[in-house]
């Protein structure tokens, strides 16, 4: 069984460019939320999707969008990069919705924007 | 608005004592408290919760206490041992927006001494 995965690693952009990262949910999990974690800060929302469809959405603006496929792998996308946007970028799978105590997080990506 | 607040940003401790981490949160509308753990380079990891209906949960080494009249939980970790050195993030979930949410706080630092 693989754990939560993310791609890339790190990622280096400049103000203005989009950015696409990348989440595989654990096995057997349908759920995947997106959590913003900016330096000395604890993660935030960004939004949860549940089979498909998103399912609950934190105070971000609509440049962050994302996508959830059938094999419940998402993508997180982000247009219009601006400096502040730089942060670690945290997914988290479980098996329900509101299953908080059994989410599994990947490692995350560091976006840097220049 | 920050709903959940951890104020020591860090915490140093002697191995073999107890470990106390402190939260603060603002929503009564909050229905339940996790704490997670996290180390470098790897994502958060759920240690232990509790539900807004009980004061007390533990789970060997780790107890936490809610104090639903001062809106305030606790971790307590005893004893302290060197691989607990970490990042602890108290989260709360409940219904903002519409929508169940997970809000996390900014993280307390814990170190353990040997």
């Amino acid at each position: 069984e693989t754990g939560v995965t993310q791609s890339p690693t790190h990622l280096i952009k400049t103000r203005g460019q989009q950015v696409t990262l990348r989440c595989s949910s654990q096995s057997g999990h349908n759920t995947v939320s997106w959590y913003q974690q900016a330096l000395g800060q604890g993660p935030q929302f960004i939004f949860q999707y549940y089979r498909e469809e998103e399912n609950g959405r934190g105070n971000f603006p609509p440049r962050f969008s994302g996508l959830q496929f059938p094999n419940y792998s998402s993508e997180l996308n982000v247009n219009a990069l601006e400096l502040d946007d730089s942060a670690l970028y945290l997914c988290a799978s479980s098996l329900a919705a509101n299953s908080y105590n059994e989410q599994f997080f990947g490692p995350g990506t560091r976006l840097t924007v220049l | 608005d920050q709903q959940v607040k951890q104020n020591s940003p860090s915490l140093s401790v002697q191995e073999g004592r107890i470990s106390i981490l402190n939260c603060d949160y603002t929503n009564s509308m909050f229905d339940y408290f996790l704490w997670y753990k996290k180390y470098p380079a790897e994502g958060p990891t759920f240690l232990i919760s509790i539900s807004s209906i009980k004061d007390k949960n533990e789970d060997g080494r780790f107890t936490v206490f809610l104090n639903k009249s001062a809106k305030h939980l606790s971790l307590h970790i005893v004893p302290s041992q060197p691989g607990d050195s970490a990042v602890y993030f108290c989260a709360a979930r409940g219904i903002i927006q519409g929508a169940q949410k997970l809000v996390f706080g900014q993280g307390t630092r814990l170190t353990i001494n040997p």
